[in-house]
Formats: structure tokens, C-alpha cells, sequence
């Protein structure tokens, strides 16, 4: 597509409850970033894949929180049993592989509410 | 570890005048990319301007300029002549400079209002 794409764009769940969050990137993209984005707040990095390495899961905040990809494609963000904390824009990007001078394009987020 | 500081939560600037956004950072690399991102309602994160670590030379990209000083570790952004557009929420960014892709490190952000 132009764009990265993000669905839902917006999610209200129950406590307790699984969510799924997905990312379509831009077509050619092998690099694959999820963010979280609180309430007023910066974004913080969960999770990064390139290619057909092992993803980078350094940022994800507990073990309720995976994400996969498949290929080089689309990607599906996993919380479950969330808890309120997990309130936020959940914002997806993807660039280009090959060098860290490549432009990181941002979809429009999906936004978790949880009650 | 990589940080971002941007110490002005909110700016305001009068439509037609000029503001500066000011970033710190802190890092132990000598190499390395920053950014400007500018957040509207719309959450969509779209590229303002880029500056290399390794280029002396300030980027520009029309009415938007970067001061560059490298020993100091400070990036601040200059909106000349704003616009009702502008007002967003803006977000300096650091990624290091390697041969891989590496994750976007950012500060909290500044709300910028512009005012008619």
C-alpha cells in the first residue's frame, strides 16, 4: 500500500481480556518497529523485526506482550490480559532495510483503551 | 544508554513569527542520526527534518532549520514564519548510525500552538 496501515484504529476492551493489534507495512519494507505512546507522553520502542533475523524484543514490557510477523509482511501485535496500564497508541512503522539513514514511516497508531 | 530530552512540554508562537524547539541528548557514540518528528491529532508521525552526526552543516528544509551543535549534544529546531498548520506535537528523535536498522529513540515531545 502508500502507507503503513494500523487496525483497528481504535479498540476498547474489558480488563482482563486479549488483544490483537495489526500493522500492514509498506510494501519492500524489510524493517518493522512497534512503539507504544502513552497519554501526553513520548513513544516508547516494544519491539523491532528485519528481515528474517530474530526480532529485537527488548522493549516489551512484560511477557503479556508478543508480536510476530510474518515474512516480511504484516504484523500482529499480542497483549493479554490487559490490565489498565496498557491504555496507549500503539504505533506501528517500517523502512527500508540496508542502512539506519532510512526514513521511518509511521502509521496512524491504533488506540487501546482499556476498562 | 541513548536519551532524549526535550525540556519544553508546551511552546505557543504567534502566526508569521518564529520558534525554536530545544533537544538535548545524550549519547556515547560518535555517529548517529537525529530527527524532528511532527505528531498532529491525526497520531500519524511524519518526518520534519534529519541531520547526520558526521555533517557540520545544518540541515534545512524550507520554512524549518536545525542548530546543530554537536559537542554541546543539543538539536533544536527553528519554525520560521509559522502557520496555523504547524501546531502539533513535536518529537526529537536519535537513532545510531550502523550498518543495520536500529530503533528511533525519542524525547517526551513539545506541544506547539500557533496563534492567529
Amino acid at each position: 500500500g502508500a502507507g503503513v496501515s494500523q487496525s483497528p484504529s481504535n479498540k476498547v476492551t474489558e480488563k482482563g481480556k486479549d488483544v490483537e493489534l495489526r500493522c500492514d507495512p509498506i510494501s519492500g519494507h524489510t524493517a518493522l518497529y512497534w512503539y507504544r505512546q502513552r497519554l501526553g507522553q513520548g513513544l516508547e520502542f516494544l519491539i523491532y523485526f528485519q528481515g528474517n533475523s530474530a526480532p529485537d524484543k527488548s522493549g516489551l514490557p512484560s511477557d503479556r506482550f508478543s508480536a510476530e510477523r510474518t515474512g516480511e509482511s504484516v504484523s500482529t501485535l499480542t497483549i493479554q490480559r490487559t490490565q489498565q496500564e496498557d491504555s496507549a497508541v500503539y504505533l506501528c512503522a517500517s523502512s527500508l532495510a540496508s542502512a539506519s539513514g532510512n526514513t521511518i514511516y509511521f502509521g496512524e497508531g491504533s488506540w487501546l483503551t482499556v476498562v | 544508554a541513548q536519551t532524549v530530552t526535550q525540556s519544553q512540554p508546551e511552546m505557543s508562537v504567534q502566526e508569521a513569527e518564529t520558534v525554536t524547539l530545544s533537544c538535548t541528548y545524550d549519547t556515547s557514540e560518535s555517529d548517529y542520526y537525529l530527527f524532528w518528528y511532527k505528531q498532529p491529532p491525526s497520531r500519524q508521525m511524519i518526518l520534519v527534518i534529519r541531520q547526520e552526526a558526521y555533517k557540520q552543516q545544518n540541515a534545512t528544509e524550507n520554512r524549518f532549520s536545525v542548530n546543530f551543535q554537536k559537542a554541546a549534544k543539543s538539536f533544536s529546531l527553528k519554525i520560521s514564519d509559522s502557520q496555523l498548520g504547524d501546531a502539533a506535537m513535536y518529537f526529537c528523535a536519535y537513532r545510531i548510525l550502523n550498518s543495520g536498522n536500529t530503533p528511533l529513540v525519542f524525547g517526551k515531545g513539545t506541544r506547539l500552538s500557533v496563534i492567529a
